[in-house]
């Protein structure tokens, strides 16, 4: 069993839509969560920061945080084309040099 | 603020061929920096880190070798490309908790 699983889709939804994206892990050590962005061809762009639970929201942006469950999310309001690239989560615990990360997600957002 | 910057952007190299590629990050002092490979429509694969000038863990036992010669400065290297060896090398530094930045890339085919 790997230690974070995030299904790699591809998700494909109309524009306007609300897009849930999710993760789940293991290690109940984990502590610090992340979701980056990745657009074809660039390298991962950290789009939400979050630590222990709870949610955090920036924009049209939201992540979510069950540690209880092992879950994280992310959620994106009033989706946009601009929005279609792959979505990674990464996670990791207090001192951990490395960052374990998901498979990431393709989303496409359809005009 | 920060940046990171990696070169080359491309490469294409014949198989048997030597590897150089770099990263350097300004903007910050003795930062975490870390190479990872991320194969075509797969997930991040981390390849070596580094805490320090001359500090090289090594995550992978491949034909690939990291070295650190200034505080800044990240290279990664081979002495025989393998065709196995083709994909998008990242480079990245740790911020002040657990978070990664990554730089633009650089997208290596051996042939």
């Amino acid at each position: 069993q790997k230690e974070v699983e995030q299904d790699p889709g591809p998700l494909s939804v109309p524009e306007g839509a609300i897009v849930s994206l999710n993760c789940t892990y293991s290690n109940s050590a984990f502590q610090y969560f992340m979701w980056y962005r990745q657009y074809s061809r660039k390298g991962p762009e950290l789009l939400m920061y979050t630590y222990s639970s709870g949610n955090k929201e920036d924009g049209r942006f939201t992540a979510q945080v069950d540690k209880s469950s092992k879950y994280i999310s992310l959620f994106i309001r009033d989706s946009q084309p601009s929005d279609s690239a792959t979505y990674l989560c990464a996670m990791n615990n207090q001192g951990a040099q490395k960052l374990v990360f998901g498979q990431g997600t393709r989303l496409t957002i359809n005009p | 603020s920060q940046t990171i910057h990696q070169w080359p952007a491309t490469l294409v190299q014949p198989v048997g061929s030597p590897l150089s590629l770099e990263c350097t990050v300004e903007g910050t002092s003795n930062p975490n920096l870390y190479w990872y490979r991320q194969a075509a429509g797969r997930g991040l694969q981390l390849l070596f880190y580094s805490v320090g000038i001359g500090q090289i863990s090594s995550e992978v036992p491949q034909n690939l070798s990291a070295s650190r010669p200034q505080d800044r400065q990240f290279i990664l290297s081979s002495k025989k490309l393998l065709l196995s060896d083709s994909g998008f090398y990242l480079c990245a530094w740790r911020g002040e908790t657990a978070q990664q930045y990554f730089g633009p890339g650089t997208r290596l085919t051996v042939l």
